[in-house]
């Protein structure tokens, strides 16, 4: 089946360095999805990205998807303690007649003040 | 909106015991799914239903896990019998219209701990 591997698992910064998660799919993704879950809390949608080499901003976070649709990454500019969270990349797949989103493992960040 | 509703939000039950959890979805959207998460295996999808019909059962871990959507509004995931591996967190989520394609919205999630 079709797996998306997250990296880094683990991500500690100091506010108001960078941050950036790299998602890749072992098949091509007709799009990828990510979200954002706070401590204690549950998946957030935050965007989708679905054009090959398609970039997308929201403030601070820059989206990315690869050429080959087989990558994404995300881009967190100067991290706030806001940012503190895990994010996780979503793909879908279809199989069977089966269709269903496959999250990667996620990346936690933390921020330190 | 009031979102996807779940409850309860925390449960404690002791091995061997029935567990129920519970799941409103968002009124019109059409697919949900049940999601299992561990520190371990992350979030694992466990099951979905289309328009109240299961269409892909093949996450459910054992037959010990059974889940019924009898109507639009509501849904339930029971483990029976409950053993201390089952303790994890448990989502629910609704979309409209594939959830591949389109974003899935997710309940707060019912913390599970099996003594």
């Amino acid at each position: 089946g079709q797996q998306v591997m997250q990296i880094p698992q683990y991500q500690h910064v100091q506010e108001g360095e960078d941050f950036t998660t790299y998602c890749n799919s072992s098949t091509t993704l007709s799009n990828i999805q990510w979200y954002k879950q706070r401590p204690g809390g549950h998946p957030v949608f935050l965007i989708q990205l679905v054009k090959s080499g398609e970039v997308k901003k929201q403030k601070r976070l820059t989206f990315q998807f690869g050429e080959a649709k087989k990558n994404s990454s995300l881009h967190i500019t100067a991290t706030q303690t806001t940012d503190v969270g895990t994010y996780f990349c979503a793909g879908p797949y279809s199989g069977a007649g089966s269709y269903q989103l496959t999250f990667g493992k996620g990346t936690k960040l933390s921020v330190i003040p | 909106d009031a979102g996807v509703i779940q409850s309860p939000r925390h449960e404690v039950t002791e091995m061997g015991q029935e567990v129920t959890l519970r799941c409103k979805p968002i009124s019109g959207h059409d697919y949900l799914f049940w999601y299992r998460q561990t520190m371990m295996r992350g979030l694992e999808l466990l099951i979905y239903f289309n328009n109240n019909v299961p269409i892909d059962d093949s996450g459910m871990p054992e037959d010990r896990f059974s889940a019924k959507m009898p109507n639009a509004s509501f849904s339930t995931l029971k483990i029976q019998p409950s053993e201390p591996r089952d303790s994890a967190v448990y989502f629910c989520a609704s979309s409209f219209s594939g959830g591949w394609g389109n974003e899935q919205f997710f309940g707060p999630g019912t913390r599970l701990t099996v003594l």
